[in-house]
């Protein structure tokens, strides 16, 4: 089993770029989440989702943004990068309320 | 907004010692989660406590959950070396659609 997929899993941009981040899972969760950590502030949610066609904000949702076009993925989308958006981004999913989340391995970004 | 505190921030000590980490909040939750990270990992989940009051053991890890769901407290045994990491504790937003973070407790472990 695959589990939760990120990629890429390093990246440098310059300030006002743009990318993508993907996240794939093959579990066949509804539930999924991104979440951005860094030193001494935990992981803090960008934006979840609790299927298909459903996205929310979550607690630093500004300058991301996400589609959740399928059920296995769910990218996050940096418009105009900024040095505030260095961090590692962690991709998460569940099958459902209350149950435990699976994360992936991360993607560290780091914007110049 | 739901917030979860733990404590301490950072921990030392040597193998064969006991610790125990806290996590705490004014909220009520229906449930809180526990997670171990590694360097260069994601989080994997340890457990999940659901019933106020509840006891949970894994090995040489104890979890419980308080009688008024606001908190919880993770006691490690006889640390190990291998216990060492970021250990982070969790809850469900008031929508219980996604997990919201403590800022977790940084062990170390020396043999």
């Amino acid at each position: 089993n695959a589990g939760v997929t990120q990629t890429p899993k390093f990246q440098v941009l310059k300030t006002g770029q743009s990318m993508t981040l993907q996240c794939a899972q093959d579990m066949n969760h509804e539930y999924m989440s991104w979440y951005r950590q860094d030193p001494g502030m935990g992981l803090r949610l960008i934006h979840y989702s609790v299927g298909a066609g459903i996205t929310d904000q979550g607690e630093v949702p500004n300058g991301y943004n996400v589609s959740r076009s399928t059920t296995e993925d769910f990218p996050l989308r940096l418009l105009l990068a900024a040095p505030s958006q260095t961090s590692v981004y962690f991709c998460a999913s569940s099958y459902r309320a209350g149950s435990g989340y699976t994360f992936g391995s991360g993607t560290r970004l780091t914007v110049v | 907004t739901q917030l979860l505190e733990q404590s301490p921030q950072f921990l030392s000590i040597q193998e064969g010692e006991n610790l125990t980490v806290y996590c705490n909040s004014s909220s009520v939750f229906s449930s809180l989660q526990w997670y171990r990270q590694e360097p260069g990992e994601g989080p994997v989940l340890l457990v999940t406590v659901v019933t106020g009051g509840e006891v949970k053991k894994l090995k040489r890890l104890t979890f419980q959950f308080g009688d008024a769901r606001k908190d919880s407290s993770l006691h490690i045994t006889a640390a190990q070396p291998g216990d060492t990491g970021l250990y982070l504790c969790a809850g469900g937003n008031q929508a219980g659609t996604a997990l919201i973070f403590g800022k977790g407790t940084t062990l170390s472990v020396s043999s």
